[in-house]
């Protein structure tokens, strides 16, 4: 299975971009990326979702590079309440692996 | 609404007695999976279902059981419960992409906690 590699946890400020890379070295050729964001005693719920390129909602932008082995999440003019757990999703068939996740703590 | 349920929310047990957390969706998804998140580790997953009557293991699958005889319902088994099962459990829905080999946006419930004395 795919498995996700991220930093464990990043600090912010208020006002700041923040980017989280995840690698995913073995992800399938038919797989998308996404990411999700988990409040805490909530189930995790989607943020943005990625084939290759860039993808841009209201929330966030992914960028993925040509060999897709990595993406990042960027998340522009972070707030308190933007304070995450984040996590990159490797899918290969049906089997989905979200690892650690990476721990947001944005500050005032 | 478009939702995941999850049954019971709380639950307190002792070990080795049987119990059941039902899983239900009303959106129509063919895939469907049980998670438990443990601190530090993430989500890890347990069991999966492609759809009715089609079930395989996830990463951590020991010690539980799963069926799916509805399209809807997914329930997690736990035959015998033991300490090392108290987390926090977690359902989730998506559909199949075109062509039934990925899964698309997972849709979560809002988590169980079991705790097993």
């Amino acid at each position: 299975l795919a498995k996700t590699t991220q930093p464990i946890s990043m600090d912010s400020y208020e006002g700041q971009e923040v980017n989280i890379t995840c690698s995913h070295n073995n992800i399938a050729t038919n797989d998308y990326i996404t990411w999700y964001q988990q409040f805490p005693s909530q189930g995790p719920r989607f943020i943005i979702q990625g084939y290759k390129t860039k993808v841009t909602n209201e929330v966030a932008s992914l960028f993925i590079p040509a060999d897709r082995k990595s993406s990042t999440l960027s998340l522009p003019r972070v707030s308190l309440s933007d304070t995450a757990v984040y996590y990159c999703l490797s899918a290969r068939d049906y089997k989905l692996s979200f690892g650690a996740g990476t721990t947001v703590t944005v500050r005032a | 609404e478009a939702q995941v349920t999850q049954n019971p929310r709380y639950l307190i047990t002792v070990t080795g007695k049987k119990l059941t957390v039902t899983c239900s969706q009303n959106m129509n998804h063919e895939y469907m999976s049980w998670y438990r998140q443990d601190p530090g580790l993430g989500l890890r997953q347990i069991y999966y279902s492609m759809n009715v009557e089609v079930t395989d293991k996830g990463d951590v699958p020991e010690g539980y059981k799963v069926s799916r005889k509805e399209k809807r319902n997914f329930p997690l088994i736990l035959e015998s419960p033991s300490p090392n099962q108290t987390s926090l459990y977690f359902c989730a829905s998506s559909f199949l992409r075109s062509g039934g080999t990925s899964t698309d946006t997972q849709y979560f419930g809002p988590g169980t906690r079991l705790t097993v004395l």
